[in-house]
């Protein structure tokens, strides 16, 4: 079974650039989560999918972050424009529903902004 | 609001030693606890995980967890530490929706 797919993976940017990351689930999970992991910290949710609606969004920073999932299968993350305090890796993760479900995570994305 | 509290940055052993990293976690109801691995370059692996029923839970690689309500920690223990299992260790909590909340993390290194 294929896992969660994310590209790309590594990306170099300057600041006030935008940035895009994909990310694919595994066939047939409904729920999918985007997360930010800072440089020696635990990830942190950004946003979190059911299908293609928005379940929470609480602490995506909504002025410069986007997040979709317009077919309810893969997803895309987008920054416009980037901070200096972005850089870190963008985990995509995914689980079969929103319950008591194991959360598979992809090899994510590392963004540096320069 | 949950939170997770690992006390531990960094943990060095020797092969073949015993391990035990900490977990703290506040959660007003019930927790479901998590521990992951993530190598280097790699996503996050779950270990193990807690959600009800024998407080010491086993996972895989030989590490095994015990959930201690009184003392809401949730260790993680292995008898006999591999190189393979140098890495970095979070444990996370479960609220709402199965929305996990992350501590921040033990970097294991293992010494030959």
């Amino acid at each position: 079974e294929a896992g969660v797919a994310q590209s790309p993976r590594y990306k170099i940017i300057e600041k006030r650039q935008s940035v895009a990351f994909w990310c694919n689930p595994i066939s047939g999970h409904a729920t999918l989560y985007w997360y930010q992991q800072i440089l020696g910290q635990g990830p942190k949710l950004l946003i979190q999918f059911q299908n293609n609606g928005v379940v929470d969004d609480s602490q995506l920073p909504k002025d410069r972050f986007s997040a979709e999932r317009l077919k309810g299968v893969d997803s895309t993350l987008k920054i416009q424009p980037a901070k200096l305090e972005d850089s870190a890796v963008y985990l995509c993760a995914s689980s079969f529903t929103s319950g008591n479900n194991e959360q598979f995570f992809g090899p994510g994305t590392r963004l540096t902004v320069l | 609001a949950q939170s997770v509290t690992q006390p531990d940055i960094h943990i060095t052993v020797s092969e073949g030693a015993s391990l035990e990293l900490r977990c703290n976690y506040s959660y007003g109801a019930t927790p479901y606890l998590f521990w992951y691995v993530q190598s280097p370059g790699q996503g996050l692996q779950l270990l193990l995980k807690y959600f009800s029923g024998d407080t010491l839970v086993q996972g895989i690689k030989g590490f095994e967890a015990e959930f201690k309500r009184s003392q809401s920690s949730f260790n993680l223990r292995k008898p006999s530490v591999h190189w393979s299992d140098a890495a970095e260790y979070f444990c996370a909590v479960r609220g709402a929706g199965n929305m996990l909340t992350f501590g921040g993390g033990t970097r294991l290194m293992v010494k030959p």
